[in-house]
């Protein structure tokens, strides 16, 4: 457990489907991430909130919508998606924005398959 | 651009030292990061260089030379259990995190 909750775990959604995923820190962090982690390829930052603000959008598909209630929760809400958007998708938080010297804490992930 | 390159995937026997390398070019240099990911976990934080030179932390260690835009992370006396991802990611001028694809590390007995 590292202190990044993230559910569900697994998703399997068809292309008409809406769902949302969930993450949930307990350390205190003020700024959360979440990204998109395909096989063989880098991580891909998809948004960044601090201090729930947005402050990055990293030119992401309106299929995707992040809700940021409080500094502790995160949501990415799903609609509308296309079988390429299949993928693990990480949260991740850290003290403050920038300010990682011991590096991001993650959520274990929430494997997505859109079907 | 920006770019990291790391080994997509290498072996090595237990008990051994294997070494992963990571080269990169980026706009800017604030630190670099190491983190190991099991399959189906999350990313956990190894290590991390703003300063040339070798950190050692127990089995690992991790090597920066910014002049050459280079790092490694040593692993020493590998145990089946360090079979997972490795990923490389440097903090560029604007302290974004620019990652790698990862380097896939597979331990036989």
């Amino acid at each position: 457990e590292t202190g990044v909750t993230q559910t569900p775990r697994h998703l399997v959604m068809g292309m008409t489907n809406k769902k949302s995923l969930k993450c949930e820190q307990h350390l205190g962090h003020n700024a959360m991430y979440w990204y998109k982690q395909s096989a063989k390829k880098p991580l891909e930052l998809m948004f960044v909130y601090n201090f729930k603000e947005q402050t990055e959008n990293n030119s992401v598909p309106s299929r995707f919508s992040p809700e940021c209630p409080n500094s502790s929760h995160l949501f990415l809400h799903l609609h509308t998606l296309q079988p390429e958007d299949s993928a693990l998708y990480l949260c991740a938080s850290s003290q403050a924005l920038g300010d990682f010297d011991y590096g991001y804490t993650f959520g274990s992930g929430t494997r997505l398959t859109v079907v | 651009g920006q770019n990291i390159d790391q080994p997509t995937e290498m072996t090595a026997t237990e008990g051994a030292i294997v070494q992963i390398n990571c080269t990169y070019q980026t706009s800017g240099f604030n630190g670099l990061f190491w983190y190991q990911q099991h399959a189906g976990e999350a990313p956990t934080f190894l290590s991390y260089n703003v300063l040339d030179g070798l950190e050692e932390k127990g089995r690992f260690s991790s090597f920066l030379s910014r002049s050459k835009g280079y790092s490694y992370l040593l692993l020493k006396e590998l145990q089946m259990k360090d079979s997972a991802s490795y990923l490389c990611a440097v903090k560029d001028s604007n302290y974004q995190l620019i990652w790698g694809a990862g380097t896939k590390l597979i331990i036989k007995p």
